[in-house]
């Protein structure tokens, strides 16, 4: 199957610092990459749906301005979290969609995020 | 509000024996649902899906039922074998190419030898 990589798998940082992940499609060209969240005993949770050369759309409740989608290649898309609280604390994974249904879209492994 | 429901966090089977997972959903707009694998350390990946028009699936090892009245979906991996051992997750979405899909929180399903 195809590979999305994801970096770092893991992450320390300290309140009000940003933290950038990464998601790159290593082997296909993803015109569509999506961000999720998922919080401890909880489901995931998307985020925003990340589009190449134009503005993420984020979901319902989901902080533009805090999360900060940019996705300036068909492999490569970031997520910076801004400004980071304890609450921020938790799983993002992203995913980039090769072909034009769900089931062709391939998951990075993911960045445990803690904020302390 | 949990749209997509797994209900057994865990379960243990024994090799060669059948597993099944159960998923539960509320939204009856949902007419897409997927299967997906995940070991440790990994993304998810992708397993089986089923389209409401369908009421099963099956690949190889791997059935995918779907209980539209009940609105429920069941996967069953027979016969079991420990490289199943794996967390597994329902999602759910209303059409094959929407953007946002709704996951249940998973399963984890430890195949004994």
């Amino acid at each position: 199957g195809a590979v999305v990589s994801q970096h770092p798998s893991r992450v320390i940082c300290k309140s009000g610092t940003s933290v950038k992940i990464e998601c790159r499609s290593l082997d296909f060209q993803a015109t569509t990459m999506f961000w999720y969240r998922q919080f401890p005993k909880q489901s995931l949770m998307l985020m925003a749906t990340s589009n190449e050369g134009s503005k993420a759309t984020y979901e319902q409740g989901v902080e533009k301005d805090k999360f900060l989608i940019n996705h300036a290649s068909l492999t490569l898309s970031t997520l910076t979290v801004t400004s980071a609280h304890p609450e921020d604390s938790s799983f993002y994974i992203c995913s980039a969609q090769m072909g034009g249904t769900i089931a062709e879209a391939f998951f990075g492994q993911g960045t445990r995020l803690t904020v302390v | 509000d949990q749209q997509v429901k797994q209900n057994s966090p865990s379960l243990s089977v024994q090799e060669g024996r059948i597993s099944i997972l159960n998923c539960d959903y509320t939204n009856s707009m949902f007419d897409y649902f997927l299967w997906y694998k995940k070991y440790p350390a990994e993304g998810p990946t992708f397993l089986i899906s089923i389209s409401s028009i369908k009421d099963k699936n099956e690949d190889g090892r791997f059935t995918v039922f779907l209980n539209k009245s009940a609105k429920h979906l069941s996967l069953h991996i027979v016969p079991s074998q420990p490289g199943d051992s794996a967390v597994y997750f329902c999602a759910a979405s209303a059409g094959t190419g929407a953007n946002n899909l709704f996951f249940g929180t998973g399963t984890r399903l430890t195949v004994i030898p």
